[in-house]
């Protein structure tokens, strides 16, 4: 079975520029989470879906912004880059929202010049 | 309960054993997890632990949970080299399955 995939793997946007990053969750797994890793960082939270429904949201700024669609992939759109949003994007999914293991794809390493 | 805290660095050698340490402020965590990131990659579930539970092994791998101090360790038997890697703990508050990260520990195994 094929695990969590994001595309594309790796980007490079200049300040202002909008960008859409793409994830498809294990078959099987209807949440999906959006994470953003700064160098030298760990993860931190941005959205979780469920079905399609917004289930949890992170501190981050109304530039991002995340949509689940029917067959369970999902979208993150970050509007108006600034350099700070340099950072690894990881998506992951679990079976359902409350369930405790969540698997992670490789990653959207996005570059803001 | 966003306050998950681990040291930087960890050198040992191979066939050692390696033992990486994470404190956490909040009680409420229900579950609390390691993951390994190796260069380039995404993050990989190794283990976690249930908030009523001490210990856990899983053949070379041991969490230690101190819930009174709020100390998550993760030792690592007969280490080798391809465990060099960063390594975090995470927590899942509430149950809500929106995990807080440290900062992660970079292990160094030398030969």
């Amino acid at each position: 079975d094929a695990g969590v995939t994001q595309s594309p793997t790796h980007l490079i946007k200049t300040r202002g520029q909008q960008v859409t990053l793409r994830c498809s969750p294990i078959s099987g797994h209807k949440s999906v989470s959006w994470y953003q890793q700064v160098l030298g960082q760990g993860p931190q939270f941005i959205f979780q879906y469920y079905e399609k429904e917004e289930r949890g949201r992170g501190n981050f700024p109304d530039r991002f912004s995340a949509r689940q669609f029917p067959n369970y992939s999902s979208e993150l759109n970050v509007n108006a880059l600034l350099l700070g949003d340099s950072a690894l994007y990881l998506c992951a999914s679990s079976v359902d929202s409350g369930a405790n293991v969540l698997t992670f794809g490789a990653g959207s390493r996005l570059t803001v010049l | 309960g966003e306050d998950v805290e681990q040291s930087l660095f960890l050198s040992v050698r191979e066939g050692d054993s390696s033992v990486i340490n994470c404190t956490y402020t909040d009680s409420s965590s229900t579950y609390l997890y390691w993951y390994k990131q190796e260069p380039g990659a995404g993050l990989q579930l190794l283990t976690y632990i249930f908030s009523n539970m001490d210990m856990k092994q899983d053949q070379r791998l041991t969490v230690l949970l101190n819930k009174k101090d709020k100390h998550l360790s993760l030792r690592i038997a007969d280490t080798q080299t391809g465990d060099s890697a960063i390594y975090f703990c995470a927590e899942d508050l509430y149950n809500f399955n929106k995990f807080y990260f440290g900062s992660g520990t970079k292990l160094n195994v030398k030969p």
